[in-house]
């Protein structure tokens, strides 16, 4: 079977730094993908990671440690717009979630 | 492109009825996965198909859930009879190819009551 773990919530002020990390247990692992889902919203893409090491785009960022089966997601220079939930999952036939992870932004 | 289209957005029905919900995945795409988010459970996948064909049911919880996919453009799933315990976010989304790599998109959800 196929488990992921990540905090339940974390929260940060506007223009902090915050890394949300996720570790999984699987079997044909392809990737790790990062969801983020607003409230009353459907997921969305962020990013992707196939091989180890750190993906940029934009204010966010997303590693991947195969070896450690362990990935992160970095938000930076947090906006409020960014309160919302993010999920790891687990890329391969199908998409795997984690339970996700509730970001709270305070001004 | 109009992306993962479902309906109904919101339904509220009564213990025992029939609940149909329908999807319309983005043309071109080949993967539909039927998924069920509530607090307690997150993010479920409760299905998916290829080309049509369901390849893994395994997260249907039990007999009254049903899915199909007569064509490539149409899916529904289909509740008989509810139970208050169903209530819950049901998201469609499609994917060209598998996801190893390829972004699923999802539609809005279609949020069920079940009184």
């Amino acid at each position: 079977g196929q488990s992921l773990e990540q905090p339940s919530e974390v929260t940060a002020v506007e223009g902090a730094i915050v890394q949300i990390n996720c570790t999984y247990q699987t079997s044909g692992f392809y990737g790790l993908s990062w969801y983020q889902q607003h409230d009353g919203g459907a997921p969305t893409f962020l990013s992707y990671n196939a091989l180890d090491g750190l993906e940029e785009t934009g204010r966010f960022s997303s590693f991947l440690s195969r070896s450690d089966s362990y990935g992160y997601l970095l938000l930076q220079e947090l906006q409020m717009k960014d309160s919302a939930s993010y999920f790891c999952a687990v890329a391969g036939n199908k998409l795997t979630f984690g339970g996700g992870t509730r970001v709270l932004v305070k001004p | 492109d109009a992306g993962v289209i479902q309906s109904p957005r919101h339904e509220v029905t009564e213990m025992g009825q029939e609940v149909t919900l329908r999807c319309k995945p983005i043309s071109g795409h080949d993967y539909l996965f039927w998924y069920r988010q509530t607090m307690m459970r997150g993010l479920e996948l409760l299905i998916y198909f290829n080309n049509n064909v369901p390849i893994d049911d395994s997260g249907m919880p039990e007999d009254r859930f049903s899915a199909k996919m007569p064509n490539a453009s149409f899916s529904t799933l289909k509740i008989q009879p509810s139970e208050p315990r169903d209530s819950a976010v049901y998201f469609c989304a499609s994917s060209y190819r598998d996801t190893g790599g390829n972004t699923i998109y999802f539609g809005e959800g279609s949020w069920l009551t079940v009184v």
